[in-house]
């Protein structure tokens, strides 16, 4: 177990409708980054933030949001719906980062869209 | 073009056979270089980090190339737990943060 923890595990959405997505971050980790796997692909970078703020982005629309708290527990918000968001979300902590550091993923939560 | 690209596979092989995996990477500024395995419907977790000099984890040995943008990984005698998907990710550091980029992953089926 990495003692990284996310929820919900698994939930269904229609198009449309906002969902937020929950990550609690290994004990001492302040630094939470988000990826989307679609089925048969590799993770995708949504975003990470550091301390609270976010420090970096990938090519994903501004509907994908975020936020992380003083506890460094971090929150992924998708508004508007899509099909194509049907996708496993792991978010992944870390102490700091940069090239040494390591990241310890969450089980995931598993999006379907209809 | 892929940031990250490998042969999708599948791989079947015996147990007890050698499996190579290769990988390149086209981000020169990638600063390091690792090698997750995910099984199905699971969350990837890291086998090894990847060294110039090579590096050898039991029975796996990673090797990089940096001057090619080549990434390997080499599994021996293979066993049926070692069926699952392999990654190759590479970490890019930027100003204020870094981001893993994976590659598609390859799949592994080992049989008895």
């Amino acid at each position: 177990e990495t003692g990284v923890t996310q929820s919900p595990t698994h939930l269904i959405k229609t198009r449309g409708q906002q969902v937020t997505l929950r990550c609690s971050s290994q004990s001492g980790h302040n630094t939470v980054s988000w990826y989307q796997q679609a089925l048969g692909q590799g993770p995708q970078f949504i975003f990470q933030y550091y301390r609270e703020e976010e420090n970096g982005r990938g090519n994903f629309p501004p509907r994908f949001s975020g936020l992380q708290f003083p506890n460094y527990s971090s929150e992924l918000n998708v508004n508007a719906l899509e099909l194509d968001d049907s996708a496993l979300y792991l978010c992944a902590s870390s102490l700091g980062w940069g090239a040494s550091t390591e990241a310890f993923f969450g089980q995931g939560t598993r999006l379907t869209v209809v | 073009r892929k940031e990250v690209e490998q042969d999708p596979g599948p791989f079947n092989v015996p147990e007890g056979a050698t499996v190579a995996f290769n990988c390149t990477y086209s981000n020169s500024a990638s600063q390091s270089f690792f090698w997750y395995r995910q099984d199905c419907r699971k969350e990837p977790k890291l086998l090894m980090s990847v060294y110039s000099s090579g590096n050898e984890d039991g029975r796996f040995t990673a090797q990089l190339n940096r001057a090619s943008q080549y990434i390997s990984l080499l599994i021996r005698d293979s066993k049926l737990s070692d069926s699952a998907t392999y990654l190759c990710v590479v970490n890019i550091v930027e100003e204020y943060g870094n981001k893993l980029v994976f590659g598609a992953g390859t799949i592994l089926r080992v049989k008895s």
